[in-house]
């Protein structure tokens, strides 16, 4: 069965710095990994995936993330946090053959000025 | 591209009455769409799964004569939550899938969310 672990609740970061929100997933083959952002009582936006190819994922509003494998790891960065970026993020994991997609518990991100 | 849309965004019922969500993939078919259901300050569970002229498939411990999912068309999906209680106060997220868009992964394409309070 698939799996997501979004080990932190809140993540609060500086304006200007960077930051990481971690993601770590579980599945039997190869993943499908995605993030997801959430404003106040809005949907989801899309922010970046991996389905193959180059580990470093490169995304929307400055975001990037790294799959490594080894580690089961897809945290997502942005090197220069802007207050904006102050939302709910969701790490979302799925394998081909099935539809469904399982979502992480979400990081809430406290950009501060 | 890839619009989804939801209707309405919010609603506010008496307990007991019946309440349903339209959610319409605007600039594609979607032979697959999902409902979910997000609690305050929590993730997205996922409720059920809609496939197009066939019967929804319901996640573990939804109850599917509570949530009646009916997907008529490649465009649309319709949520009823019958007889509601305020426990059925939710936000509500639809998603859709795009099949023939060439690419093989599952990617999904989120709505607006409808905030149902159940008075």
């Amino acid at each position: 069965a698939q799996s997501v672990a979004q080990p932190e609740d809140q993540v609060n970061v500086a304006e200007g710095n960077p930051l990481t929100v971690k993601c770590t997933y579980s599945v039997s083959g190869n993943p499908y990994l995605f993030w997801y952002v959430q404003y106040p009582n809005r949907g989801l936006q899309f922010l970046l995936k991996y389905i193959t190819g180059d580990n470093l994922v490169k995304g929307s509003y400055g975001f990037e993330a790294e799959f490594n494998k080894s580690q089961t790891s897809f945290h997502l960065k942005k090197p220069s946090a802007l207050v904006s970026d102050s939302a709910l993020y969701f790490c979302a994991v799925g394998q081909r053959g099935d539809d469904k997609i399982i979502f992480g518990k979400g990081t809430r991100l406290h950009i501060l000025p | 591209g890839a619009v989804v849309s939801q209707h309405p965004s919010w609603v506010i019922c008496k307990s007991g009455t019946s309440v349903k969500i339209e959610c319409r993939s605007l600039d594609f078919q979607a032979t697959t769409m999902f409902w979910y259901r997000q609690f305050p300050k929590q993730s997205l569970m996922l409720m059920a799964t809609s496939n197009e002229g066939s019967k929804a498939t319901y996640e573990q411990g939804v109850e599917k004569d509570k949530f009646l999912i009916n997907h008529a068309s490649l465009t649309l999906s319709t949520l009823t939550v019958t007889s509601a209680h305020p426990e059925d106060s939710s936000f509500y997220i639809c998603s859709a899938r795009n099949p023939f868009s060439g690419i093989a992964y599952n990617e999904q394409f989120f709505g607006p969310g409808t905030r149902l309070t159940v008075l």
